[in-house]
């Protein structure tokens, strides 16, 4: 298994542009989130899906948007990037609701000029 | 909204010396706590999940424990080594996680 894999792990972005944070697993899991690291901080869930056309909203939602049209796959959308989006991404599955050990990608990490 | 703070931020030990890394948090409604573990510049590695009805985990030189009346977790690391040097994160809640900002540790040899 691959595991939970993320594309790109490296992008630079001009405001106002627009991109796709790409996340992916082979592990069946019906849970999947976005989060983002900042410096000093831990981290915030951005969005989540708990399963295949079911997403919602976490702590820092706004300029982003997800879709979840397969198990597999859970992309994030940055709309119109600003600065303030410039962040270290991360991409997470679990198998279940509750006690069950969450997965990370290894990180996208973005800087909006 | 879950609040975690980990105290301290940072940590230098040298090798040998066993680790104790604190982790508290406000709602103790929690369906588990998980530490994780963060190199520089890579994901989270996930090493120890406490259930809410467990007090405590272990594996290998790790011991976590949980005391949810008082809103805390420990994280023990055992005989610290120079590869143990990294940030150890500790989350709160089911899929949805609440996480502080985590101890930057560094073992020196």
């Amino acid at each position: 298994n691959a595991g939970v894999t993320q594309t790109p792990k490296f992008q630079v972005l001009k405001t106002g542009q627009s991109m796709t944070l790409q996340c992916a697993q082979d592990m069946n899991h019906e849970y999947m989130s976005w989060y983002r690291q900042d410096p000093g901080m831990g981290l915030r869930l951005i969005h989540y899906s708990v399963g295949a056309g079911i997403t919602d909203q976490g702590e820092v939602p706004n300029g982003y948007n997800v879709s979840r049209s397969t198990t597999e796959d859970f992309p994030l959308r940055l709309l119109s990037a600003a600065p303030s989006q410039t962040s270290v991404y991360f991409c997470a599955s679990s198998y279940g609701r509750a006690q069950e050990t969450q997965y990370f990608g290894p990180g996208t990490r973005l800087l909006v000029l | 909204k879950q609040e975690v703070t980990q105290i301290p931020a940072a940590l230098s030990v040298p090798e040998g010396e066993n680790l104790v890394l604190n982790c508290s948090f406000t709602d103790s409604a929690i369906y588990n706590l998980q530490w994780f573990r963060q190199d520089p510049g890579k994901g989270l590695t996930s090493l120890l999940l406490i259930q809410s009805s467990q007090r405590e985990q272990t594996s290998g030189r790790l011991n976590a424990s949980l005391d949810k009346s008082s809103g805390r977790s420990t994280l023990y690391i055992a005989a610290s080594q120079p590869g143990d040097s990294a940030t150890y994160l500790c989350g709160c809640g089911d899929y949805k996680l609440s996480f502080g900002a985590g101890t930057t540790v560094t073992v020196r040899a």
